[in-house]
């Protein structure tokens, strides 16, 4: 099963409005990442959030951890259509020293 | 610095031959990490290879190995290919771990026909 898991799978928003993606995940870690696809290429690595932080921020990012709810989100404010792509969240668990990746959540942002 | 990149982009097999992917990293980096993507399965992750020795491996038949030059440099090979190999199989580079941030390359699109 997976270890990370985003929710919605499917998100469509509207240009210049707010979009907000969660991942849960099962046990502890040692940090959480986001990614992000554009249609059928290679990853581009968002921000890491570690154990012991809560919130960080980048640019038009902010990205927010709750290890009591083994959560995390990661909104994204004024979307452009440039935002569309799939996001993924990927943790480590210090287990087996991988990075464990979720589905997915594909963002539409129309303009 | 210029980024991680793989060879060929594209590539269309036939079931049972082998395949030969290639990446290089970013300059300077010395882990090299392979991942499968699939539609159903998602990203997985095949296994990683750190100053020549592999590090780690998920858990995907012997069919699938690796190996990294001295330069970093990595390739992997999938032998008697199937159709459920069709993928994109990514590299991704990193300083030290595989569990720090990590640096895609834009893949190999794998049709296995």
């Amino acid at each position: 099963s997976q270890q990370g898991e985003e929710d919605p799978q499917a998100l469509s928003i509207q240009e210049g409005e707010n979009a907000t993606m969660n991942c849960s995940y099962k046990t502890s870690i040692n940090n959480l990442q986001w990614y992000r696809q554009n249609s059928g290429r290679g990853l581009v690595h968002l921000i890491l959030i570690r154990s012991n932080e809560r919130e960080k921020h980048s640019g038009r990012l902010r990205v927010t951890l709750d290890t009591s709810k083994k959560s995390s989100s990661l909104l994204i404010t004024a979307s452009r259509a440039a935002d569309t792509a799939s996001y993924f969240c990927a943790t480590d668990t210090g287990a087996n020293s991988k990075l464990t990746f979720g589905k997915g959540i594909t963002l539409s942002v129309r303009p | 610095k210029a980024g991680v990149t793989q060879t060929p982009r594209y590539l269309i097999k036939t079931r049972g031959q082998q395949v030969t992917l290639s990446c290089s990293p970013i300059s300077g980096h010395r882990s090299v990490s392979w991942y499968q993507q699939t539609p159903g399965q998602g990203l997985q992750f095949l296994f990683e290879y750190f100053s020549e020795t592999q590090r780690n491996k998920g858990n995907f038949p012997g069919r699938f190995s690796g190996r990294q030059f001295s330069n970093s440099r990595s390739e992997m090979n999938v032998s008697t290919l199937e159709l459920g190999d069709s993928a994109l199989y990514l590299c991704a580079s990193g300083p030290i771990r595989s569990t720090d941030t990590q640096y895609f390359g834009p893949g190999t699109r794998l049709t296995v026909l």
